[in-house]
């Protein structure tokens, strides 16, 4: 069965105090992961995609990397507009999207 | 471009009632998918399109719940009756077939009473 988890559950930081989301996954059929932010009352909004273990991205403070069965979000330096929930998602061959929990990470000034 | 659309976004019914979730995808996007997020459940898939054509409706958790898309440009999703374990956030989402990344309208807050 697939499966992925996500951690922590929540994250506070204080403003300027990198750490780094994981998600770990079991997924049968795996194409790539993608990662998603999600603010409270709205749909989530896409952030990467990773096809292939040793792959990294970046955008402005995050970076997300990937293993065969684990991805990490790296924050670097957070301000309080990171405030948000972080969705990894496997996306298997059959086109499904499988979506974790997510972290919910609260950033102070 | 406008984003994904989605109507009504807050809805409360009482039990029994029928519901109907309306979404208009990106425009040039083929495919179109209809999840539902709660707290203890996170975002499941609960049916998706491509090309209009229903491809995977497995995550439907009854026959009270489907889903139609008579054009490129419209889906719904209907509730009939709905119950109070209905009550969940709705989101549509579009993308183009095989691209992967799907773009998620504002969602549906939807209560039963």
């Amino acid at each position: 069965e697939d499966q992925v988890t996500q951690s922590p559950e929540a994250l506070r930081l204080q403003e300027g105090e990198s750490s780094s989301l994981n998600c770990s996954y079991t997924v049968s059929g795996l194409r790539g992961l993608f990662w998603y932010r999600q603010d409270p009352g709205k749909g989530p909004e896409f952030l990467f995609t990773l096809y292939s273990a040793g792959e990294e991205k970046e955008k402005e403070r995050l970076k997300a990397t990937l293993t065969k069965k684990e991805s990490f979000l790296h924050i670097t330096a957070p301000k309080p507009e990171d405030s948000a929930t972080y969705l990894c998602a496997p996306l298997k061959n059959t086109d499904k999207l499988i979506f974790g929990t997510g972290t919910r990470l609260q950033v102070f000034p | 471009d406008a984003g994904v659309i989605q109507s009504p976004r807050h809805e409360v019914t009482e039990m029994g009632q029928e519901v109907t979730l309306r979404c208009k995808p990106i425009s040039g996007h083929n495919s179109l998918f209809w999840y539902r997020q709660t707290m203890m459940r996170g975002l499941e898939l609960l049916i998706y399109f491509n090309n209009n054509v229903p491809i995977d409706d497995s995550g439907m958790p009854e026959d009270r719940f489907s889903a139609k898309m008579p054009n490129a440009s419209f889906s719904t999703l209907k509730i009939q009756p709905s119950e109070p374990r209905d009550s969940a956030v709705y989101f549509c989402a579009s993308s183009v077939q095989g691209a992967g990344e799907r773009y998620f309208g504002p969602g549906t807050r939807l209560t039963v009473t």
